[in-house]
């Protein structure tokens, strides 16, 4: 079965400073996507980056890159050059690669960036 | 693109009253999932349909709950006998075929408060 966990509840950082979520996930399968999502202070939740399990190379979108540990079941999202409106919470998702799954979300990192 | 419509966005029922909610997924998106979202269980997975058949409904709660996608163009969502522990954010994404409806766009969210 599907799972994935985030530890970090919140985390406060001050601008223009780099952050790192983490998440760590469970699956059976060989091939999987990995996915981080924003939701706003309004609540709309849009998608950030995505990475593919049998890509090596880490991820990259904007200031948004990834940190992906295969080995360790592992996909910390990274925030460079942090801006106050980066502040939101930070959900990390996985779909197994297999067309009767859903995706399945951690319970998301609120990040907070101060001035 | 309009993106991922529900309606209504807010929904206010007495304890025991039925409550319909509504999706129009995107245009051409031929997968739809349904999410519930709640401060203490986060985001929890309800059901998903591809190509409008049910594939995956392991989210449900067995009772009261129900979903139905009779065209491409919406789904909607029914709980029977609304209960306080059924308020909560209901959210609806859709997917597109591309590398196997690996993204989600997710609407906006129908607020379903139930006194």
């Amino acid at each position: 079965a599907q799972k994935v966990t985030q530890t970090q509840t919140s985390i406060s950082v001050v601008e223009k400073t780099t952050v790192t979520m983490d998440c760590v996930y469970e699956t059976r399968d060989s091939s999987y996507f990995l996915f981080w999502y924003k939701q706003t202070a309004s609540g709309e939740i849009v998608f950030l980056i995505r990475q593919d399990s049998y890509k090596k190379e880490n991820a990259t979108v904007g200031h948004y890159s990834l940190n992906f540990q295969k080995p360790k079941s592992s996909i910390g999202l990274i925030i460079t050059a942090t801006q106050i409106e980066d502040s939101a919470v930070y959900f990390c998702a996985m779909r197994e690669d297999n067309n009767n799954n859903a995706p399945r979300f951690g319970a998301g990192t609120k990040l907070s960036v101060k001035p | 693109n309009a993106g991922v419509i529900q309606t209504p966005r807010h929904k206010v029922t007495g304890k025991g009253q039925e409550a319909t909610l509504w999706c129009e997924p995107i245009s051409g998106h031929s997968a739809v999932f349904w999410y519930r979202q709640t401060i203490v269980q986060g985001l929890e997975f309800l059901t998903y349909f591809r190509n409008q058949a049910p594939i995956d409904d392991s989210g449900m709660p067995k009772e009261r709950f129900s979903a139905q996608m009779p065209n491409q163009s919406h789904s909607t969502l029914k709980i029977q006998s609304t209960q306080p522990q059924d308020s909560a954010v209901y959210l609806c994404a859709s997917s597109p075929y591309r590398d196997n409806y690996a993204e989600q766009f997710f609407g906006p969210g129908t607020r379903l408060t139930v006194l």
